[in-house]
């Protein structure tokens, strides 16, 4: 069982529609992750937040708004998606720099 | 800027057969080297890593050994079996590289194990 927990693990939104992905660990770690994988492809990094603040942004479009509650939880707010954003979005965390990530099974979004 | 070329297969394989999945990478500084695994539907899962040269990563049968001289971090495992089969991921960490949280990685090798 993977320590990264995330929900929905599927998701099927309209172009007008609002909704949020969430994210989980309670190993301790300190930076938490966003990444996006189209298919047959790695991931691309999309947020890093380092002790609840947001530390790295790769220049992704405001469509996508991330959210770090607490030390726990990370949450990625999405509104006005396009149908090239259906993708598999990961969230990862890791407890320190270079350590290695721990990764959720993702959740599974299709834009319409 | 920091690299990872992997060989991107398919690579299609009998049980019990050897695998060896090439990783070559370009640095600025020394990276910590990982292989990462992902099995169909699921998210990625560290399968061993090195942190400096020589270093030898093993887990579940597989291994790779960080090569300075060549810039190669090879996966090898001497006899796979069908649950083997996933897209396996060479990624690097390089602090001296501006970003300490940068995972820099191969584009994926999918391993198909036939029985």
């Amino acid at each position: 069982d993977t320590e990264v927990t995330q929900t929905p693990k599927h998701l099927v939104m309209g172009m007008t529609n609002k909704k949020s992905l969430k994210c989980e660990q309670h190993m301790g770690h300190r930076a938490m992750y966003w990444y996006k994988q189209k298919a047959k492809k790695p991931p691309e990094l999309m947020f890093v937040y380092s002790y609840e603040k947001l530390s790295i942004n790769e220049s992704v479009p405001s469509r996508f708004s991330p959210e770090c509650p607490n030390s726990s939880l990370l949450n990625l707010h999405l509104h006005a998606l396009q149908p090239e954003d259906s993708a598999l979005y990961l969230c990862a965390s890791s407890d320190q720099r270079n350590s290695p990530l721990h990764f959720g099974n993702g959740t599974r979004l299709t834009v319409t | 800027g920091d690299s990872v070329t992997q060989m991107e297969g398919p690579v299609t394989l009998s049980e019990e057969a050897f695998l060896t999945i090439n990783c070559t990478y370009t640095a600025t500084g020394y990276p910590s080297l990982f292989w990462y695994v992902q099995y169909p539907g699921e998210g990625l899962q560290l399968l061993l890593k090195a942190t400096k040269a020589d270093d030898k990563g093993s887990n579940k049968g597989f291994e790779a050994t960080y090569r300075k001289e060549t810039t190669s971090f090879h996966l090898e495992k001497g006899s796979v079996q069908v649950s083997d089969s996933a897209v396996y991921f060479c990624a690097l960490s390089d602090p001296s590289g501006g970003s300490n949280y940068k995972l820099t990685f191969g584009k994926g090798t999918l391993l198909t194990v036939n029985p």
